[in-house]
């Protein structure tokens, strides 16, 4: 069983939508972090939410942190083909910081 | 910033052989490293903790004795896959706990593993 859910798994849309994907857990997260990776490469962090309830911006990407910090979710506005590929929530389980786990991933297509 | 190296991108086994991955810290000196394993269009499965100086942490359900890790340095952890099978073949990908930074981990480019 995976630590961190998200959801989708997969999806697909045209260029201009708008979409949000979910990252839950049923354990509180001391912070969580949102990743895109391409493939064959390394994760590459976008942000990092901290305090419960927090929402960060960063152009057309918006994330919040839960009340609880259990749960996370981005939403991307007007997506663009340059948006596509692997998106994964991770963070450290309470606060213990050995332990880095990633969600089970959202593989995100914006078809032009 | 803080830059991990990650050595081999790419290797190819023969089954029955051991490869070794290194995963350095360049420019900070790294106490705690984690391994991770992908499948093609999957998430990363954290394998293991590794602290320098110490033994490596397993995940549950990861054989210790398949997937060796090394701590010796403040800068080099290495995971060597011993006796590679097939099903070994994957993505390996390293990082490095640098709570100075942004993002307070750094993550190695990955390695792809090939059993022939």
């Amino acid at each position: 069983t995976q630590l961190l859910e998200q959801s989708p798994q997969f999806l697909s849309i045209q260029e201009g939508e708008n979409l949000t994907v979910y990252c839950n857990s049923s354990s509180v997260f001391s912070s969580l972090q949102w990743y895109r990776q391409e493939p064959g490469e390394g994760p590459v962090l976008l942000v990092t939410v901290v305090t419960g309830g927090e929402v960060k911006k960063l152009k057309r990407l918006t994330f919040q942190f839960g009340d609880a910090r259990k749960d996370s979710s981005l939403h991307i506005t007007a997506a663009q083909p340059g948006d596509t590929g692997l998106y994964l929530c991770a963070g450290p389980p309470g606060y213990n910081f050995n332990k880095f786990y990633f969600g089970s991933g959202t593989k995100l297509n914006v078809k032009p | 910033g803080a830059v991990v190296s990650q050595h081999p991108s790419r290797v190819i086994c023969k089954s029955g052989t051991s490869v070794k991955i290194e995963c350095r810290s360049l420019d900070f000196q790294a106490t705690t490293m984690f391994w991770y394993r992908q499948f093609p269009k999957k998430s990363l499965m954290l394998m293991a903790t590794s602290n320098e100086g110490s033994k490596a942490t397993y995940e549950q359900g990861v054989e210790k004795d398949k997937f060796l890790i090394n701590h010796a340095s403040l800068t080099l952890s290495t995971l060597t896959v011993t006796s590679a099978h097939p099903e070994d073949s994957s993505f390996y990908i390293c990082s490095a706990r640098e709570p100075r930074t942004r993002s307070g981990y750094t993550f190695g480019s990955g390695t792809r593993l090939t059993v022939v």
